[in-house]
């Protein structure tokens, strides 16, 4: 089993949905979750952070934790195609939480 | 905003060849790591400094050095450069580490090994 896994899609909607994408992780003893987006051909970059179980919401972007059952979502209402990316969960881990697993992550297409 | 500049954007070498990949951060960040992506694998920790003078390996050290004599400037070494070292190398930096503290990415070197 992956340490971080998610699945690599790709995951088409259409503009003005609900995108909705999902990670689980291995250990339970992790703390902190974070979702980063990469666009082709560019580095990741922060989009949200979260260490408490429930949904945090910034803007159109919801992340929800779920320690129980291991799993973090990222859920992008109102999707635009500048939302088209590759969308990383990330995972620290180990002493100090140093070395951050990232997923594969999952390319999200949006239609026009 | 937080800046991490990596130096080159495209490099080619030689095997064999040694080669320095610098990155540089503007916002007194404590740690700084390198990770490799390849596709299929993703990223990768090679390396990582929470502090100055300090390292410590990564997933995939073997064949990578490191040096960091001041703050703001994280160095990866390839020793002896291999066609399997072929790949994009990401920088990163975060304030501290703990909870909430995510990662600022330069926008990467892509290294080719002939």
């Amino acid at each position: 089993q992956k340490e971080v896994e998610q699945n690599s899609g790709p995951l088409s909607v259409p503009e003005g949905a609900i995108a909705s994408l999902n990670c689980t992780y291995s250990d339970r003893g992790s703390q902190s979750f974070f979702w980063y987006r990469q666009y082709s051909g560019k580095s990741p970059e922060l989009i949200m952070s979260i260490y408490s179980n429930g949904d945090k919401e910034d803007g159109r972007f919801t992340a929800q934790l779920n320690k129980a059952s291991q799993y973090v979502s990222l859920l992008i209402r109102d999707s635009q195609p500048s939302d088209s990316a590759t969308y990383l969960c990330a995972v620290p881990r180990g002493t100090g939480g140093f070395k951050t697993i990232f997923g594969a992550g999952t390319r999200l297409f949006v239609k026009a | 905003d937080v800046k991490v500049t990596q130096s080159s954007r495209y490099l080619v070498k030689r095997t064999g060849e040694k080669v320095f990949l610098e990155c540089v951060q503007d916002m007194d960040h404590e740690n700084m790591f390198w990770y490799r992506q390849d596709p299929g694998l993703g990223l990768r920790l090679i390396y990582f400094s929470y502090d100055v003078k300090m390292k410590e390996k990564g997933d995939i050290p073997e064949g990578y050095s490191v040096s960091r004599e001041k703050k703001e400037r994280f160095s990866l070494i390839l020793e002896s450069a291999s066609t399997n070292q072929t790949s994009m190398y990401l920088c990163a930096s975060s304030l501290r580490q703990g909870i909430g503290y995510g990662y600022t990415f330069g926008s990467g070197t892509r290294l080719t090994v002939v």
